[in-house]
């Protein structure tokens, strides 16, 4: 069965560093989306895109966070500089279109 | 005031019990409705999806939607052990293909044995 693939699982950091986080969705999904997660908290939206352009990315802090698809598969999202507040799980969904999204396993990331 | 609205719980139950999910939302555009399982430290499972209003059941679970209200359930019978996790609720408008979910808090459950 397919699956949505995210590295690393877990990162551990110090503020003021940069962190990168990878995801490669399930083969032929147009749509990705990466979520925050902050623990006792459902997912929030950080960023979508159809391919390889953004469509949203209104709640994504642009001063410090950065996410692209370049090729409109696999994406990348960046934090520089990484602040205690970021410290949550990082979700990346695909969808192959419609409502449905499936989740990868998250990334945990802790800020010291 | 959040668009959905979760109880956190926790939620616990013995096994064979019947156990009601609830979420609340505010907004009357929200047009497809999802369940979603998660267990601790992974991502979010899809488990049910509903366009509209009405029922729809699949095995032990029965997803509910009645809009009059801005209400959502899930039902799960026969409550299984496996079954504990943290179930998430969302939502999402009738707006085209880029369409965003809003997602409630979750409600952890426990189902002992």
């Amino acid at each position: 069965e397919a699956e949505v693939a995210q590295s690393p699982r877990y990162k551990i950091t110090e503020k003021s560093q940069a962190v990168a986080f990878w995801c490669d969705p399930i083969s032929g999904h147009a749509t990705l989306y990466w979520y925050r997660q902050i623990l006792g908290q459902g997912p929030e939206l950080l960023v979508q895109f159809q391919d390889e352009s953004v469509v949203d990315d209104s709640q994504l802090p642009k001063d410090r966070f950065s996410a692209e698809r370049l090729k409109g598969v696999d994406s990348t999202l960046k934090i520089q500089p990484a602040e205690l507040g970021d410290s949550a799980m990082y979700l990346c969904a695909s969808s192959p279109g419609g409502e449905t999204q499936y989740f990868g396993p998250g990334t945990r990331l802790l800020v010291l | 005031q959040k668009e959905v609205e979760q109880d956190p719980g926790p939620l616990s139950v013995p096994e064979g019990a019947i156990v009601s999910l609830n979420c609340t939302y505010s907004n009357s555009a929200f047009q497809y409705f999802m369940w979603y399982r998660q267990y601790s430290r992974k991502g979010p499972e899809l488990l049910m999806y509903t366009y509209s209003s009405g029922n729809k059941e699949d095995g032990r679970f029965t997803a509910q939607v009645d809009k009059s209200s801005k209400y959502i359930s899930l039902f799960i019978r026969d409550s299984q052990p496996s079954d504990s996790a943290t179930y998430l609720c969302a939502m999402s408008p009738n707006s085209g293909g880029y369409n965003k979910l809003i997602f409630g808090a979750g409600t952890r459950l426990a189902v002992h044995p």
